[in-house]
Protein backbone atom coordinates (compact mmCIF):
# COMPACT_ATOMS: atom_id res chain seq x y z
CA UNK A 1 0.00 0.00 0.00
CA UNK A 2 0.93 3.61 -0.74
CA UNK A 3 3.12 4.66 2.29
CA UNK A 4 4.35 7.95 2.53
CA UNK A 5 7.10 8.84 6.32
CA UNK A 6 8.93 11.53 7.13
CA UNK A 7 11.37 12.18 9.57
CA UNK A 8 14.14 14.60 10.85
CA UNK A 9 12.33 16.52 12.88
CA UNK A 10 13.59 18.11 15.85
CA UNK A 11 13.89 20.82 18.48
CA UNK A 12 16.56 23.65 16.82
CA UNK A 13 17.34 27.14 17.69
CA UNK A 14 16.86 30.44 15.53
CA UNK A 15 19.45 30.29 12.24
CA UNK A 16 20.42 26.58 12.59
CA UNK A 17 19.17 23.84 9.88
CA UNK A 18 17.50 20.75 9.70
CA UNK A 19 17.18 18.36 6.95
CA UNK A 20 13.87 16.27 6.91
CA UNK A 21 12.95 13.35 4.85
CA UNK A 22 9.80 11.49 3.38
CA UNK A 23 10.23 8.02 2.20
CA UNK A 24 8.16 6.62 -0.28
CA UNK A 25 7.02 2.75 -0.93
CA UNK A 26 4.64 1.29 -2.38
CA UNK A 27 3.82 3.04 -6.20
CA UNK A 28 6.26 4.07 -8.55
CA UNK A 29 7.74 7.32 -7.03
CA UNK A 30 9.30 8.69 -10.30
CA UNK A 31 6.07 9.46 -11.68
CA UNK A 32 4.20 11.81 -8.87
CA UNK A 33 5.46 15.26 -7.90
CA UNK A 34 5.75 15.56 -4.50
CA UNK A 35 4.87 18.95 -1.78
CA UNK A 36 5.51 19.98 1.34
CA UNK A 37 2.45 21.48 4.00
CA UNK A 38 3.45 22.59 6.67
CA UNK A 39 1.03 23.59 9.87
CA UNK A 40 1.99 25.72 12.77
CA UNK A 41 0.18 24.84 16.06
CA UNK A 42 -3.54 25.41 16.15
CA UNK A 43 -2.82 27.13 12.50
CA UNK A 44 -4.14 26.21 9.16
CA UNK A 45 -2.33 24.71 6.29
CA UNK A 46 0.27 26.11 4.65
CA UNK A 47 1.49 25.02 1.25
CA UNK A 48 6.07 25.65 1.21
CA UNK A 49 7.51 23.62 -1.76
CA UNK A 50 6.74 21.60 -4.70
CA UNK A 51 9.00 19.29 -6.88
CA UNK A 52 8.44 17.70 -10.29
CA UNK A 53 8.92 13.97 -11.29
CA UNK A 54 12.29 14.30 -12.36
CA UNK A 55 13.65 17.11 -10.48
CA UNK A 56 13.73 19.61 -12.77
CA UNK A 57 11.00 22.37 -11.62
CA UNK A 58 11.19 23.21 -8.08
CA UNK A 59 8.73 26.04 -6.42
CA UNK A 60 8.66 28.01 -3.27
CA UNK A 61 6.99 29.96 -0.98
CA UNK A 62 7.79 33.41 -0.92
CA UNK A 63 8.05 32.69 2.87
CA UNK A 64 10.63 30.09 2.46
CA UNK A 65 12.53 31.12 -0.44
CA UNK A 66 15.99 30.81 -0.59
CA UNK A 67 16.08 29.26 2.77
CA UNK A 68 14.89 25.94 2.14
CA UNK A 69 15.62 23.64 -0.62
CA UNK A 70 13.42 20.38 -2.29
CA UNK A 71 15.01 17.81 -3.78
CA UNK A 72 14.59 14.03 -4.48
CA UNK A 73 15.94 11.12 -4.91
CA UNK A 74 14.54 8.77 -7.32
CA UNK A 75 17.00 5.78 -6.87
CA UNK A 76 16.07 5.83 -3.33
CA UNK A 77 12.50 6.67 -3.09
CA UNK A 78 12.68 9.94 -0.92
CA UNK A 79 12.08 13.10 -0.71
CA UNK A 80 13.99 15.73 1.28
CA UNK A 81 13.66 19.37 2.53
CA UNK A 82 16.88 21.58 3.38
CA UNK A 83 15.61 24.24 5.88
CA UNK A 84 18.42 26.80 6.62
CA UNK A 85 17.97 30.02 8.43
CA UNK A 86 15.40 28.65 10.81
CA UNK A 87 12.84 31.47 12.19
CA UNK A 88 10.79 30.63 14.99
CA UNK A 89 7.68 31.08 12.81
CA UNK A 90 9.02 27.86 10.90
CA UNK A 91 7.47 25.92 13.86
CA UNK A 92 5.19 23.30 12.16
CA UNK A 93 4.45 19.96 11.58
CA UNK A 94 5.70 19.34 8.27
CA UNK A 95 3.97 17.11 5.74
CA UNK A 96 4.76 15.71 2.49
CA UNK A 97 2.28 14.77 -0.13
CA UNK A 98 1.62 13.18 -3.54
CA UNK A 99 0.10 15.23 -6.62
CA UNK A 100 0.03 14.09 -10.21
CA UNK A 101 1.91 16.92 -11.55
CA UNK A 102 3.27 20.66 -10.17
CA UNK A 103 0.47 22.76 -10.95
CA UNK A 104 -2.25 20.41 -9.12
CA UNK A 105 -2.93 20.39 -5.30
CA UNK A 106 -4.39 17.22 -5.12
CA UNK A 107 -2.45 15.48 -2.77
CA UNK A 108 -4.28 11.89 -2.45
CA UNK A 109 -1.48 10.84 -0.04
CA UNK A 110 0.15 12.52 2.82
CA UNK A 111 2.51 11.64 5.24
CA UNK A 112 1.80 11.56 9.02
CA UNK A 113 3.44 14.26 9.78
CA UNK A 114 7.35 15.47 11.36
CA UNK A 115 7.45 18.22 14.31
CA UNK A 116 9.68 21.37 13.81
CA UNK A 117 10.03 22.95 16.39
CA UNK A 118 12.63 26.60 16.55
CA UNK A 119 13.05 27.78 19.82
CA UNK A 120 15.69 29.66 21.94
CA UNK B 1 -3.83 35.94 5.47
CA UNK B 2 -4.87 33.19 3.07
CA UNK B 3 -5.07 33.84 -0.32
CA UNK B 4 -8.05 31.98 -0.70
CA UNK B 5 -11.35 32.90 1.87
CA UNK B 6 -13.11 30.64 3.93
CA UNK B 7 -15.77 31.00 6.52
CA UNK B 8 -13.46 29.93 9.95
CA UNK B 9 -16.56 28.29 11.44
CA UNK B 10 -19.71 26.43 10.47
CA UNK B 11 -22.46 24.50 12.51
CA UNK B 12 -25.16 22.55 11.75
CA UNK B 13 -27.18 19.78 13.15
CA UNK B 14 -27.28 15.72 12.62
CA UNK B 15 -28.85 14.74 9.34
CA UNK B 16 -28.62 18.40 7.81
CA UNK B 17 -26.88 19.84 5.05
CA UNK B 18 -23.97 22.18 4.83
CA UNK B 19 -22.01 24.28 2.33
CA UNK B 20 -19.05 25.56 3.18
CA UNK B 21 -17.60 28.55 0.38
CA UNK B 22 -13.93 29.24 -0.57
CA UNK B 23 -13.20 32.66 -2.55
CA UNK B 24 -10.36 33.22 -4.76
CA UNK B 25 -8.94 35.13 -7.82
CA UNK B 26 -8.67 34.61 -11.23
CA UNK B 27 -5.28 33.37 -10.65
CA UNK B 28 -5.89 30.71 -8.61
CA UNK B 29 -9.63 28.86 -8.27
CA UNK B 30 -10.36 30.32 -11.72
CA UNK B 31 -8.10 28.76 -13.89
CA UNK B 32 -7.18 25.87 -11.78
CA UNK B 33 -8.72 22.97 -10.51
CA UNK B 34 -9.75 23.03 -6.56
CA UNK B 35 -8.69 20.59 -3.94
CA UNK B 36 -10.77 20.19 -0.65
CA UNK B 37 -9.51 17.93 2.85
CA UNK B 38 -11.08 16.89 6.09
CA UNK B 39 -8.47 17.08 8.87
CA UNK B 40 -9.52 15.25 12.25
CA UNK B 41 -7.77 16.22 15.11
CA UNK B 42 -4.12 15.26 15.68
CA UNK B 43 -4.33 13.11 12.07
CA UNK B 44 -3.00 14.33 8.77
CA UNK B 45 -5.35 15.78 5.88
CA UNK B 46 -7.63 13.63 3.78
CA UNK B 47 -8.58 14.21 0.55
CA UNK B 48 -12.50 14.57 0.06
CA UNK B 49 -12.91 16.53 -3.31
CA UNK B 50 -10.33 17.00 -6.44
CA UNK B 51 -10.74 18.78 -9.55
CA UNK B 52 -13.39 20.33 -8.52
CA UNK B 53 -16.27 18.06 -8.26
CA UNK B 54 -14.43 14.02 -8.08
CA UNK B 55 -14.76 11.99 -5.10
CA UNK B 56 -11.65 9.92 -4.18
CA UNK B 57 -12.28 6.02 -4.31
CA UNK B 58 -14.20 5.70 -0.58
CA UNK B 59 -15.38 8.77 -0.01
CA UNK B 60 -19.14 9.08 0.13
CA UNK B 61 -21.38 10.72 -2.17
CA UNK B 62 -22.23 12.86 0.61
CA UNK B 63 -19.28 15.18 -0.17
CA UNK B 64 -19.74 17.03 -3.44
CA UNK B 65 -17.88 19.83 -4.75
CA UNK B 66 -18.66 22.40 -7.31
CA UNK B 67 -16.50 25.49 -8.72
CA UNK B 68 -18.12 29.10 -10.65
CA UNK B 69 -15.85 31.56 -11.56
CA UNK B 70 -13.30 32.17 -8.34
CA UNK B 71 -15.40 30.56 -6.06
CA UNK B 72 -15.75 26.42 -5.10
CA UNK B 73 -18.26 25.01 -2.53
CA UNK B 74 -17.56 21.87 -0.44
CA UNK B 75 -20.94 20.27 0.25
CA UNK B 76 -22.07 17.92 3.19
CA UNK B 77 -25.11 16.31 3.66
CA UNK B 78 -27.10 13.81 6.13
CA UNK B 79 -24.18 15.22 8.49
CA UNK B 80 -22.74 12.65 11.12
CA UNK B 81 -20.84 13.72 14.53
CA UNK B 82 -18.07 11.80 12.59
CA UNK B 83 -17.74 15.31 10.33
CA UNK B 84 -16.79 17.15 12.98
CA UNK B 85 -13.29 18.49 11.88
CA UNK B 86 -11.49 21.47 9.97
CA UNK B 87 -12.05 21.68 6.25
CA UNK B 88 -9.88 23.23 3.79
CA UNK B 89 -10.15 23.64 0.27
CA UNK B 90 -6.70 24.27 -2.27
CA UNK B 91 -5.81 24.83 -5.33
CA UNK B 92 -2.14 26.44 -7.55
CA UNK B 93 -1.80 30.00 -8.37
CA UNK B 94 -0.48 30.43 -11.55
CA UNK B 95 0.80 33.89 -10.53
CA UNK B 96 2.53 33.14 -7.64
CA UNK B 97 3.52 29.64 -9.28
CA UNK B 98 2.66 28.35 -5.58
CA UNK B 99 0.25 26.22 -4.32
CA UNK B 100 -2.84 27.90 -1.71
CA UNK B 101 -4.96 26.93 0.75
CA UNK B 102 -7.98 28.73 2.30
CA UNK B 103 -7.40 29.78 6.44
CA UNK B 104 -9.63 26.45 7.03
CA UNK B 105 -13.39 26.27 8.02
CA UNK B 106 -13.92 24.35 11.35
CA UNK B 107 -17.44 22.17 11.14
CA UNK B 108 -19.19 21.29 14.43
CA UNK B 109 -21.75 18.94 14.15
CA UNK B 110 -24.53 19.65 16.69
Amino acid sequence: QVQLVESGGNVVQPGRSLRLSCAASGFSFNDYAFHWVRQAPGKGLEWVAVISYDGSDKYYADSVKGRFTISRDNSKNTLSLQVNSLRVEDTAVYYCARAFVVGATNFDYWGQGTLVTVSS
Amino acid sequence: QSVLTQPPSMSAAPGQKVTISCSGSSSNIANNFVSWYQQLPGTAPKLLIYDNNKRPSGIPDRFSGSKSGTSATLGITGLQTGDEADYYCGTWDTSLSAGVFGGGTKLTVL
